[in-house]
Formats: structure tokens, sequence, C-alpha cells
């Protein structure tokens, strides 16, 4: 399977554990972005990461919040004391770089679903 | 400020008829994307189309158009000879050629088709 590929599929807390998630891109794409997606909403912009980098952080990742992307190649999403306005569907999607025909198409993964109770 | 907006929530058709999904956008940029994707019930985000801001050349794909005017920022989508495997979140989405080339999504349209 070459597509963007999200771990664990679904999670179940207890409110005020820590949870982490995992996204491996397609491999040869250094661009990654983590989405949120409330029940009946569209998926919202997280944060995004250039190689290893993290460029850009949306004011939606509070605090307890954090990504990273150590070797430019898989990424991680922990979320610590998770409260229950947490529950939501996590995506990640990679892409190449722009390049200079200026666009590259983004691959979603099927999310992982986290239900905090 | 980029912003999607999706105003309907949910639409029934009934196998065969034709459905039109409508979006509209607001941004100052002048060089962006418009995509729509699909979301069925297994959750995955599936690429349907993307048109760029300087092209405004509607597109046939099968049974699927896309009608994009620039002139009142929208770009609906439409279905023709609507099949029950249509049946789906649809969502319209937006991104600038600057920053870090997130997508802006619209809170989508949920499709039933009846057979």
């Amino acid at each position: 399977d070459t597509g963007v590929s999200q771990n664990p599929r679904h999670k179940i807390t207890k409110r005020g554990q820590n949870v982490t998630f995992r996204c491996d891109p397609i491999s040869e794409h250094n661009r990654l972005y983590w989405y949120r997606q409330t029940l009946g909403q569209g998926p919202e912009f997280l944060t995004y990461f250039q190689n290893e980098a993290q460029l850009e952080k949306s004011r939606l990742l509070s605090d307890r919040f954090s990504a990273e992307r150590p070797k430019g190649s898989f990424s991680t999403l922990e979320i610590q004391r998770t409260e229950q306005g947490d529950s939501a569907m996590y995506l990640c999607a990679s892409s190449l770089d722009e390049g200079i025909q200026g666009y590259a198409e983004a691959f979603f993964g099927q999310g992982t679903r986290l239900t905090v109770v | 400020a980029q912003k999607v907006t999706q105003a309907q929530t949910e639409i029934s058709v009934v196998e065969k008829e034709d459905v039109t999904l409508d979006c509209v956008y607001e941004t100052r940029d002048t060089t962006y994307y418009l995509f729509w994707y699909k979301q069925p019930p297994s959750g995955e985000l599936v690429f349907l189309i993307r048109r760029n801001s300087f092209d405004e050349q509607n597109e046939i794909s099968g049974r699927y158009s896309w009608n994009f005017q620039k002139s009142t920022s929208s770009f609906n989508f439409t279905i023709t000879a609507s099949q029950v495997v249509d049946s789906a979140v649809y969502f319209c989405a937006l991104r600038m050629q600057t920053g870090a080339n997130n997508l802006f999504f619209g809170t989508g349209t949920r499709l039933t088709v009846i057979p």
C-alpha cells in the first residue's frame, strides 16, 4: 500500500489521558499536514511540516497538542490531558513540494477517530 | 481571510435525478485553487476535481460537471443521473498559492440518493 497510512484507526480514551497518533506519508512526500474534523464539519487545518520542520501551526492547536516529524518521514500528533472537546477525526495528508509547476496534490489518509469519554 | 460556504447541509434526491451542490468562496488572493472532495461513510477524503483561479472553463467528467464563476465566487458541482453510490458528504475547499498551502474546507453537503 503506497497511500497515506494512519494508526490507530480508532481510539477511545478517558478524559485526562494522553494519546498519540501516527501518520506515515507517501514515501517521497516532503510535506505533511494534520487536520481535525468534528462531527458535521469540514476538516480544519492544524499544522504543517516541510520535511522535519514544523512551519505553521493553527490557532486550533492548543498547548496540549504537539506534533513531530523527527526524521522528515512519519509524524506523530500527541494530545495531552484529553478533553471531551478533542473528540474528532484526525486526518493526515501529504504532498510533494510545489516546485516550479506551482501546485502539488495532497493525498489524505483514512484518519484516526478519537473518542474521549 | 479565506472562507468557503456550502449553504446546503443535506440534499436527498431519487436515483437518476440530477443534483447540484453549491459552493461560494471568499478570498483576497488573486491566485488560488478550488477543490471538490467526496467523503463516503468509510471516512477517507476522495479527490474529485481541482480548478485554478485563472481557468474558468467548465469541466465535465462522466456524470460529474463543475461550473466555476469568478464573478460570483462560486464553484458548483452537478451530478447527472445520480446513483445510490453517489451518497456521501461532499466538501468544497479552497487553497492559496502562498503560505502553508493548506486547504480551507466548507462544512459539507450530505447527499442521499434514494433508490
